[in-house]
């Protein structure tokens, strides 16, 4: 059964600070992940897709990473922005026809 | 472009009553369509998954159902709410021809059991 761990539950930082959240899951066997944010009481937006065979995708000031071997995937923000606040979560898709496991998430919240 | 529309945003409904959410998707075809729960404190939790109209697989045993009545319709409905039943619900979809794409979300409906 898949497990996703993402660490650390919450985090503070001032405007302008690089971050990087951290996603790990115990089953490598995956067709891909995708990361999304969460606001507070609103839906899921999808940030990135990263196909297991690719390494990283990156789309304005997000930057993920995977490496599937060891079961991690990392999101890169760079220079944060209050509006970056929200909750962000990971979700490998086990399987060629699988579904989503999700993390519980990392709670953002920056500063200004 | 696509869309995708959950109603209601809240609900509060009483112990035993009926449910029924509603799920639609426009500017696409034969999408996927899922439904999630978020509870407080938990990650969110596959419910059920459609690949077409019909088609329903469910992930996890429990007091809901799910139906795709038509194309870009997902609901989910329950005969008798329990306290359990108490969540975020969340509808999302993902282009059907491929498990490789994204999968996009609805704004959710937040359920209250009473």
């Amino acid at each position: 059964k898949q497990e996703v761990t993402q660490i650390p539950a919450a985090l503070s930082v001032p405007e302008g600070e690089n971050l990087v959240l951290n996603c790990s899951f115990t089953d490598s066997a995956i067709y891909n992940l995708q990361w999304f944010r969460q606001d507070p009481g609103k839906g899921l937006t999808s940030l990135l897709l990263i196909q297991s065979s690719q390494r990283e995708q990156t789309s304005g000031r997000l930057n993920a990473s995977l490496d599937k071997s060891s079961g991690r995937s990392t999101l890169y923000i760079a220079a944060s922005q209050p509006g970056d606040s929200a909750t962000y979560l990971c979700a490998p898709r086990r399987g060629s026809q699988g579904n989503l496991i999700f993390g519980k998430g990392t709670k953002l919240s920056v500063k200004p | 472009s696509q869309t995708i529309h959950q109603w209601p945003a809240t609900l509060v409904q009483p112990v035993g009553s009926p449910l029924s959410l509603e799920c639609t998707v426009e500017g696409t075809s034969n999408p996927n369509l899922y439904w999630y729960r978020q509870a407080a404190g938990r990650g969110l939790q596959l419910l059920f998954y459609s690949v077409g109209i019909g088609q329903i697989s469910s992930e996890v045993p429990q007091n809901l159902s799910a139906s795709r009545p038509q194309d870009r319709q997902f609901i989910l409905s329950s005969k008798k709410l329990l306290l359990s039943d108490s969540g975020f619900y969340l509808c999302a979809w993902s282009v059907g021809t491929g498990w490789d794409q994204p999968q996009h979300f609805g704004d959710g409906t937040r359920l209250s059991i009473l």
